[in-house]
């Protein structure tokens, strides 16, 4: 069985630039979460796709976009590329029927480290 | 705003005794609760969890304890291995909602 794996591992972008960051989720599952986590943060919810739509979104701007596909891996866009975007992004799969709990089955990838300079 | 807290950055204890690890809560609608554990270059993995039905949970060595009234949670590992030494965050949400919203997490380490 594959767990959640992200790619890239690392990435350095400069300030006004696009980025996209993209996850495979588990074997069996439908749902993808993307969380950010800044620096000495806990991760913060950006939005959850359930068979390739939008199934809620947390505090984030429209810049943040994302993507599910067919075979439930997904992108996570963000556009216009800020400074304080630099942070750890998670993705995360469950297989959760309509998306939501038990979270328990939420596993997590290594996420990618994202520098703004 | 910072719905979930975890005041403590950082806890060490022995080997073999108790740790405890707290968390607090303002969103009087939060009803499910969760632990999760991080080390280096992974990704966090899921520990334990409390609906609010529940003042109590046990796994193993886990206990995770929940007093609503006083909005807070605590994970109880016993005995503490140094296995054990890792980043754990609280996350807290609502049954029906998929924000859910972690702490600034408490780095544990556990001595030989």
């Amino acid at each position: 069985e594959t767990g959640v794996t992200q790619s890239p591992t690392h990435l350095i972008k400069t300030r006004g630039q696009q980025v996209t960051l993209r996850c495979s989720s588990q074997s069996g599952h439908n749902t993808v979460s993307w969380y950010q986590q800044a620096l000495g943060q806990g991760p913060q919810f950006i939005f959850q796709y359930y068979r390739e739509e939008e199934n809620g979104r947390g505090n984030f701007p429209p810049r943040f976009s994302g993507l599910q596909f067919p075979n439930y891996s997904s992108e996570l866009n963000v556009n216009a590329l800020e400074l304080d975007d630099s942070a750890l992004y998670l993705c995360a799969s469950s297989g959760g029927g309509s998306g939501g709990p038990p979270y328990n089955e939420q596993f997590f990838g290594p996420g990618t480290r994202l520098t703004v300079l | 705003d910072q719905q979930v807290k975890q005041n403590s950055p950082s806890l060490s204890v022995q080997e073999g005794r108790i740790s405890i690890l707290n968390c607090d809560y303002t969103n009087s609608m939060f009803d499910y609760f969760l632990w999760y554990k991080k080390y280096p270059a992974e990704g966090p993995t899921f520990l334990i969890s409390i609906s609010s039905i529940k003042d109590k949970n046990e796994d193993g060595r886990f206990t995770v304890f929940l007093n609503k009234s006083a909005k807070h949670l605590s994970l109880h590992i016993v005995p503490s291995q140094p296995g054990d030494s890792a980043v754990y965050f609280c996350a807290a949400s609502e049954w029906n909602n998929n924000d859910m919203r972690f702490g600034a997490g408490t780095r544990l380490t556990v001595k030989p």
